[in-house]
């Protein structure tokens, strides 16, 4: 238990479905992360909020929509998704947004979209 | 450009061994973190341990040790007396030392420990 919760765990939706993923944590941290993890891919940054403010899209397609209302809760909005975004998407908090702080992970959604 | 070189895509090892997992990253600034992550098959992402660049000592945690070696820009991960829950895909990540700036993951190499 790391203190960053992900729900769902696992999601599986069509292409013209409206879902969204959550993640909290509860370790009081100020910058959050979402990651997509793709089969045999490394991991590749999705954004970054530090104190509420995006400060990165990593050139993310605008199906993607991220939402921080305040530093403990992260979502990702996903609509009119393609099949080759079935991936394992990540969260993680980070205290102080300072490199050199661990970045700490929740456990994933599995997405699949049909 | 920042990046994460793992070269073994798979090791076995039997319990009790010791493993190392190879690690080379390239990056031009003098200041950042290297970090070893474990990811089981459940998929979560565990920190293992952490080193920065201006670290003397080779970090350790428990089992695990991080060999840094500066000039050949590595960061191998020793893990010591491997175990059958050590059974996972372990990545190798980087950051430099900037608010808010994301993690550089390597590819991953798969461990499997056998009794």
């Amino acid at each position: 238990e790391t203190g960053v919760t992900q729900t769902p765990r696992h999601l599986v939706m069509g292409m013209t479905n409206k879902k969204s993923l959550k993640c909290e944590q509860h370790l009081g941290h100020n910058a959050m992360y979402w990651y997509k993890q793709s089969a045999k891919k490394p991991l590749e940054l999705m954004f970054v909020y530090n104190f509420k403010e995006q400060t990165e899209n990593n050139s993310v397609p605008s199906r993607f929509s991220p939402e921080c209302p305040n530093s403990s809760h992260l979502f990702l909005h996903l609509h009119t998704l393609q099949p080759e975004d079935s991936a394992l998407y990540l969260c993680a908090s980070q205290a102080g947004g300072q490199g050199s702080d661990t970045q700490y992970f929740g456990p994933g959604t599995r997405l699949t979209v049909l | 450009a920042q990046k994460i070189t793992q070269t073994q895509p798979g090791m076995f090892v039997q319990e009790k061994e010791a493993v190392t997992l190879d690690c080379t990253y390239d990056t031009s600034d003098p200041s950042y973190g290297l970090f070893w992550y474990k990811q089981p098959s459940s998929g979560e992402m565990i920190f293992l341990i952490y080193q920065g660049s201006y670290d003397q000592q080779n970090a350790t945690e428990g089992r695990y040790s991080l060999n840094f070696q500066k000039a050949r820009k590595s960061a191998n991960l020793v893990i010591s007396a491997s175990q059958l829950g050590d059974s996972a895909m372990y990545f190798c990540a980087m950051s430099p030392n900037q608010a808010g700036t994301a993690l550089i993951f390597g590819k991953g190499t798969t461990l499997s420990v056998s009794s």
